[in-house]
């Protein structure tokens, strides 16, 4: 039972364009969630949180979305860079202790 | 701040032997580190979760005595994988958590090869 999914396996988006990535979770007790950046042969970055008495939370060119009654949460990085390019994790947890990670979405910018 | 150091970050054995992987917070005290393998195009899946001083606390599914972790400070943890087969090939990553802080810190991650 996948608890965490993040249905888009792959995404493409040009340099400078929003690239906005998805993730459904289906517990309802989930009360934080992260969005994790991983290169190859790398341990994942963290890159932005949220927990669930917000719907948004911003950090420079990346913004994390939760709607609650949907049970969904999406990141979005604009302007999207090259360097962009890495797999992207979301992970949910409750209590912030243990995480449940989603299978990942992997993402590459066009120059 | 909050680095974590992973050990070693690749590593090729032959089958049966067995392989100790360690994991450092360098600059934190973490009362808690994560194991976690990841096959390729998967997602992150826990092991296991490591107390200083106490036993793991293995997720449904994940061998005991194949994966053995040892906590034995509040900055060091290290998983052993027994008696490796080629199944047991994968990228595992630790990570530990600080006190006050909701994220986790990720290690660089080890390749384990099993031929």
């Amino acid at each position: 039972d996948q608890q965490v999914k993040q249905n888009s396996p792959s995404l493409s988006v040009q340099e400078g364009r929003i690239s906005i990535l998805n993730c459904d979770y289906t517990n309802s007790m989930f009360d934080y969630f992260l969005w994790y950046k991983k290169y190859p042969a790398e341990g994942p970055t963290f890159l932005i949180s949220i927990s669930s008495i917000k719907d948004k939370n911003e950090d420079g060119r990346f913004t994390v979305f939760l709607n609650k009654s949907a049970k969904h949460l999406s990141l979005h990085i604009v302007p999207s860079q090259p360097g962009d390019s890495a797999v992207y994790f979301c992970a949910a947890s409750v209590g912030t202790y243990k995480y449940i990670f989603g299978t990942g979405t992997r993402l590459k910018v066009l120059a | 701040g909050a680095v974590v150091s992973q050990h070693p970050s690749w590593v090729i054995c032959k089958s049966g032997t067995s392989v100790k992987i360690e994991c450092r917070s360098l600059d934190f005290q973490a009362t808690t580190m994560f194991w976690y393998r990841q096959f390729p195009k998967q997602s992150l899946m826990l092991m296991a979760t490591s107390n200083e001083g106490s036993k793991a606390t293995y997720e449904q599914g994940v061998e005991k005595d194949k994966f053995l972790i040892n906590h034995a400070s509040l900055t060091l943890s290290t998983l052993t994988v027994t008696s490796a087969h080629p199944e047991d090939s994968s990228f595992y990553i630790c990570s530990a958590n600080r006190d006050r802080d909701e994220k986790l810190f990720f290690g660089s991650g080890t390749q384990l090869s099993v031929l």
